[in-house]
């Protein structure tokens, strides 16, 4: 039973560069969640989404983009990074908003 | 909006002795709340949960946390400790009815000395 899957694990990017980063789920979860980790500041979600075909904003969306066209992926967009972008992101998923949320092992995103 | 405060950036034990994190949260109803540990270079795991009925709530590895309404805490207990659980904890309050989704403290880091 995988769970959540992040890939990549680490990454480098250079100024001005986009990426994907991956997020799949095998648990048939609704509710999937990207956060950003930053050393000191807690998680702060990023976008989330309740079901394919729906994705909302978080609290620090912006440089960012997601998509959700099945249940099982739910990948992270980013157009232009930059350097703030610095950080460890990581997936979740739960079955429902109340219950217990799922995490991946993270990817760790540097912009240079 | 929720919040959660974890007022402990970093908190030092000794093998053995007891351990207590605190959190505080802001919330308008009865919160779901979670305590998570994150091992370093590792994912989230939780160690325990509050939905409703009995405020202590007893989780994997030997810990404990008590919801206490009134002082709008749901601290994190253990009576011994052991050198494997130095690692980073998070409080956590979680998603309601009115669009507020799963909200983290700053986390704590707990360090565990020989």
């Amino acid at each position: 039973n995988a769970g959540v899957t992040q890939t990549p694990k680490f990454r480098i990017l250079k100024i001005g560069q986009s990426m994907t980063l991956q997020c799949t789920q095998d648990m048939n979860h609704n509710y999937m969640y990207w956060y950003r980790q930053d050393p000191g500041m807690g998680l702060k979600l990023i976008y989330y989404s309740v079901g394919a075909g729906i994705t909302d904003k978080g609290e620090v969306p912006n440089g960012y983009n997601v998509s959700r066209s099945t249940t099982e992926d739910f990948p992270l967009r980013l157009e232009l990074a930059a350097p703030s972008q610095t950080s460890v992101y990581f997936c979740a998923s739960s079955f429902r908003e109340d219950t217990e949320a799922f995490f991946g092992q993270g990817t760790r995103l540097t912009v240079v | 909006a929720q919040s959660v405060t974890q007022p402990d950036i970093h908190i030092t034990v000794s093998e053995g002795a007891s351990l207590e994190l605190r959190c505080n949260y802001s919330y308008g109803a009865t919160p779901y709340l979670f305590w998570y540990v994150q091992s370093p270079g590792q994912g989230l795991q939780l160690l325990l949960k509050y939905f409703s009925g009995d405020t202590l709530v007893q989780g994997i590895k030997g810990f404990e946390a008590e919801f206490k309404r009134s002082q709008s805490s749901f601290n994190l207990r253990k009576p011994s400790v052991h050198w494997s659980d130095a690692a980073e904890y998070f409080c956590a309050v979680g998603a309601d009815n009115a669009g507020n989704m799963l909200t983290f403290g700053g986390g704590t880091r707990l360090m565990v000395k020989p």
